[in-house]
């Protein structure tokens, strides 16, 4: 069974330029959330993504977006980037049955906007 | 609402001496509550969940967790630390709303371990 990964490991930007981070899900996941940590604080929901549609977002401006494909990956796509994007995205899969279900979390892509 | 709050960002032991990481939570619904570690450069490793059955929860790597309703609580904890506990703890609750679910993470409590 493969695990959560995600693409690329690092990442650096300037400010004002877009990035796309992807993210392949767990085997049989068709659930996959994005989270947010910036340095020394806890991850934060920017959205969830289930059957190629956004089910879910947290407190994050429209230049962050989404997509979920047939396969069950998605991208993170942020425009404009500001100096405040540095942060560690981590995507977490999980299989949606209606009740409780375990999210898995990939090792993060660490960006960095200078 | 839900929210979560680790009391102490940073936590110090010895190797061999009780650990005990706080974590209060606030919410309007029977919680799920969850631990996760994070070594440096990696993603979350869930160590251990509560979701309303047994209040004392067993995770991996010889911790535990106690659900205190009373108390709004959900503590770590392990008898013995060992170097390699040395890492970010991260205590979270689960919301749930409409089809969607979410974790609400604390701001996380850095152990360090020393000899």
């Amino acid at each position: 069974e493969t695990g959560v990964t995600q693409s690329p490991t690092h990442l650096i930007k300037t400010r004002g330029q877009q990035v796309t981070l992807r993210c392949s899900s767990q085997s049989g996941h068709n659930t996959v959330s994005w989270y947010q940590q910036a340095l020394g604080q806890g991850p934060q929901f920017i959205f969830q993504y289930y059957r190629e549609e956004e089910n879910g977002r947290g407190n994050f401006p429209p230049r962050f977006s989404g997509l979920q494909f047939p396969n069950y990956s998605s991208e993170l796509n942020v425009n404009a980037l500001e100096l405040d994007d540095s942060a560690l995205y981590l995507c977490a899969s999980s299989l949606a049955t209606g009740g409780y279900n375990e999210q898995f979390f990939g090792p993060g892509t660490r960006l960095t906007v200078l | 609402a839900q929210s979560v709050t680790q009391l102490g960002s940073h936590v110090s032991v010895s190797e061999g001496a009780l650990v005990l990481l706080r974590c209060n939570y606030s919410s309007s619904v029977p919680p799920y509550l969850f631990w996760y570690v994070q070594y440096p450069n990696q993603g979350l490793q869930l160590l251990l969940k509560y979701t309303s059955a047994a209040t004392l929860v067993k995770g991996i790597n010889g911790f535990e967790a106690e659900f205190k309703k009373s108390e709004t609580s959900f503590h770590l904890t392990k008898p013995s630390a060992h170097m390699s506990d040395a890492a970010e703890y991260f205590c979270a609750v689960r919301f749930f709303s409409g089809g969607y679910n979410k974790l609400i993470f604390g701001a996380g409590t850095r152990l360090a371990v020393h000899p």
